[in-house]
């Protein structure tokens, strides 16, 4: 099945500043999608992408789909402390999905 | 509207005792799905139903794992005998036969001492 990497594993940013998450594949992947779980939570999905070169906004959150389709990142602008969890991605067709390791965001006042 | 139920939320147990989770889906949700999610292994696919039965178990990790479905509105996965290295956070999640995104419940937090 397809699978994910994703990194960073881990960051750490002061309140108000930038923070992107990065998730690759070896192989094209048919869609994308993000999940938000938030310490001691069940991940929550945040949004969908299936089009190469694909570009969705959610207020602050601005999330991309590679041109080949082999990889997509997540950028939140400004990180508040309500932005802290950990963000997967997650591929697959049909109803079987594959998870990303996951960036575990940390926001420090 | 209720989200996936989940329950218990926390069990803890002695290693040998036999373990069952439920699971209540998105009222018509007709895919269910159970995860387990540990720190060294992140959140894995144990095993998927579509309209009640089972179409995926490759996740389940071995036989004293064992999943149900006996109607569109309830799951059980049960551990028997539970192990250790079986504590985790269960998930169990539901989508509708539409769009790909998956619904969450709030988990299961097993401990087996």
């Amino acid at each position: 099945g397809q699978q994910v990497m994703q990194i960073p594993q881990y960051q750490h940013v002061q309140e108000g500043e930038d923070f992107t998450t990065y998730c690759n594949s070896s192989t094209t992947l048919s869609n994308i999608q993000w999940y938000k779980q938030r310490p001691g939570g069940h991940p929550v999905f945040l949004i969908q992408l299936v089009k190469s070169g694909e570009v969705k906004k959610q207020k602050r959150l601005t999330f991309q789909f590679g041109e080949a389709k082999k990889n997509s990142s997540l950028h939140i602008t400004a990180t508040q402390t309500t932005d802290v969890g950990t963000y997967f991605c997650a591929t697959g067709g049909g109803n079987k999905l594959t998870f990303g390791t996951g960036t575990q965001l940390k926001v420090e006042l | 509207d209720a989200g996936v139920i989940q329950s218990p939320r926390h069990e803890v147990t002695e290693m040998g005792q036999e373990v069952t989770l439920r699971c209540k889906p998105i009222s018509g949700h007709n895919s269910l799905f159970w995860y387990r999610q540990t720190m060294m292994r992140g959140l894995e696919l144990l095993i998927y139903f579509n309209n009640n039965v089972p179409i995926d178990d490759s996740g389940m990790p071995e036989d004293r794992f064992s999943a149900k479905m006996p109607n569109a509105s309830f799951s059980t996965l049960k551990i028997q005998p539970s192990e250790p290295r079986d504590s985790a956070v269960y998930f169990c999640a539901s989508r509708t036969g539409g769009p790909d995104t998956q619904y969450f419940g709030p988990g299961t937090r097993l401990t087996v001492l």
